[in-house]
């Protein structure tokens, strides 16, 4: 069956400094994948998604960054965290279909 | 753009009340629309998808065109309904514009 694992849980970090993400899936080739922020009362706002290897869309100008150096693996990169960059972090995938699968997400607070 | 407005950030209920939960959408072309819930301490999952038109766990959702319309409901809510709910309209290819998402609680 498939599984999608992000890490860390929690994570504290200054301003200014870098931030690495990771998300993997398996169980599943070639899935498409999606950076999500989820901020207090603004909702789930998507970040990124990708289709492919090296293949990365940008919903939003911002601050970070995403890669897909293998099939199953997403990393969301910063090289200098702010303030506003505090947030809940969920990964998804999904198939063929139309289903989005979540992570169990990331919590950072940038102090 | 494509939007999703969940107007209430908390709906609070008794146990076998009645329960709606609002979302109002805006897309040009023919929607299609998710009710995702996130439990305390599980993941986001997805509740219902408007084309399947089934009931889950006690959950419908309507389409409603005319009033650009896709509340939930449930006729008595039960406290293991306490969750975030968002809702949620699919953009081109698998891409999910979500709205603010509304906390139920379901108070015994």
């Amino acid at each position: 069956s498939q599984t999608i694992h992000q890490w860390p849980a929690t994570l504290v970090q200054p301003v200014g400094s870098p931030l690495s993400l990771e998300c993997t899936v398996e169980g599943t080739s070639n899935p498409n994948l999606y950076w999500y922020r989820q901020a207090a009362g603004r909702g789930l706002q998507l970040l990124f998604y990708s289709v492919g290897i090296g293949q990365i869309s940008s919903e939003v100008p911002q601050n970070l960054s995403a890669s897909r150096p293998q099939d199953r693996q997403f990393i969301l990169s910063s090289k200098k965290l702010l303030l506003s960059d505090s947030g809940f972090y969920l990964c998804a995938w999904s198939g063929g279909g139309w289903e989005q699968y979540f992570g169990p997400g990331t919590r950072l607070t940038v102090t | 753009a494509q939007r999703v407005t969940q107007p209430e950030k908390l709906l609070s209920v008794f146990k076998g009340a009645p329960v709606e939960l609002k979302c109002n959408y805006s897309y040009s072309g023919s929607p299609e629309l998710f009710w995702y819930v996130q439990y305390s301490r599980q993941r986001l999952q997805l509740l219902l998808r408007h084309i399947s038109r089934e009931s889950i766990k006690g959950f419908t959702a309507d389409l409603n065109k005319g009033e650009t319309s896709f509340h939930l409901k449930k006729p008595f809510a039960q406290e293991e309904d306490s969750a975030m709910y968002y809702c949620a309209l699919r953009e081109y290819g698998n891409k999910l514009v979500f709205g603010a998402g509304t906390i139920l609680r379901v108070k015994s």
